[in-house]
């Protein structure tokens, strides 16, 4: 069995500021894949980027980076330079299959950019 | 371009009546998904497909059935709607078997009372 902690309720960051949401997850798959999504109050769930267990370098998507410490069982999102439009709730989500297919969620962190 | 569209986006249903929750992609991906989310959490998996005519349980498919007579439909049917069953509904798609992203509809609000 897979499982994904989230222990942020909620995070609070100013505008043009960097912020890291936590994400430490439990697998005994030696592959799989980790993923972030963003909902913003209107509830689509938006796809931000992805780590693959077996990838040496740490996921990057514009102002999305993933810091994925295998030993550790982390894979934190850290944004960078935020904009009022990240507020929102942003899961932490994982594959036992590496890829999209089957996905595991955390309860979620909600972020909400201040001026 | 649609992506992956759900409807309706919203329900209210009486306990005990049943209701078909339609999702369609026009993106031909191969694999599908139906996920809830109850409030304050996070989604979980309810019924998917690898493709037309396969289908599997996930890891909440008590109350639901499914069905995938063409690539582009996957519609969750709740046949005695109950309490427990109010929730988000999410549906998702991608391509195939190695695809890193998951593309969500809108979601289907449903209020079992």
């Amino acid at each position: 069995a897979q499982k994904i902690t989230q222990t942020q309720p909620g995070m609070f960051v100013q505008e043009k500021e960097a912020v890291t949401l936590d994400c430490t997850y439990d697998t005994s798959d030696p592959s799989y894949g980790l993923f972030w999504y963003k909902q913003p109050s209107s509830g689509e769930m938006i796809f931000l980027i992805y780590q693959g267990s077996y990838d040496q370098q740490n996921a990057t998507e514009g102002r999305y980076s993933l810091n994925f410490q295998k030993a550790r069982k982390s894979a934190n999102l850290v944004i960078s330079a935020s904009q009022l439009g990240d507020s929102a709730m942003y899961f932490c989500a994982m594959s036992n299959t590496g890829t999209a297919s089957k996905l595991t969620f955390g309860t979620g962190t909600r972020l909400q950019v201040t001026l | 371009n649609a992506g992956v569209t759900q409807t309706p986006k919203f329900r209210i249903l009486k306990i005990g009546q049943s209701m078909t929750l339609q999702c369609t992609q026009d993106m031909n991906h191969n694999y599908m998904y139906w996920y809830r989310q109850d409030p304050g959490m996070g989604l979980k998996l309810i019924y998917y497909s690898v493709g037309a005519g396969i289908t599997d349980k996930g890891e909440v498919p008590n109350g639901y059935n499914v069905s995938r007579s063409t690539t582009e439909d996957f519609p969750l049917r709740l046949e005695l709607a109950a309490p427990s069953q109010t929730s988000v509904y999410f549906c998702a798609s991608s391509k195939q078997r190695d695809s890193t992203e998951a593309f969500f509809g809108q979601g289907t609000r449903l209020t079992v009372v």
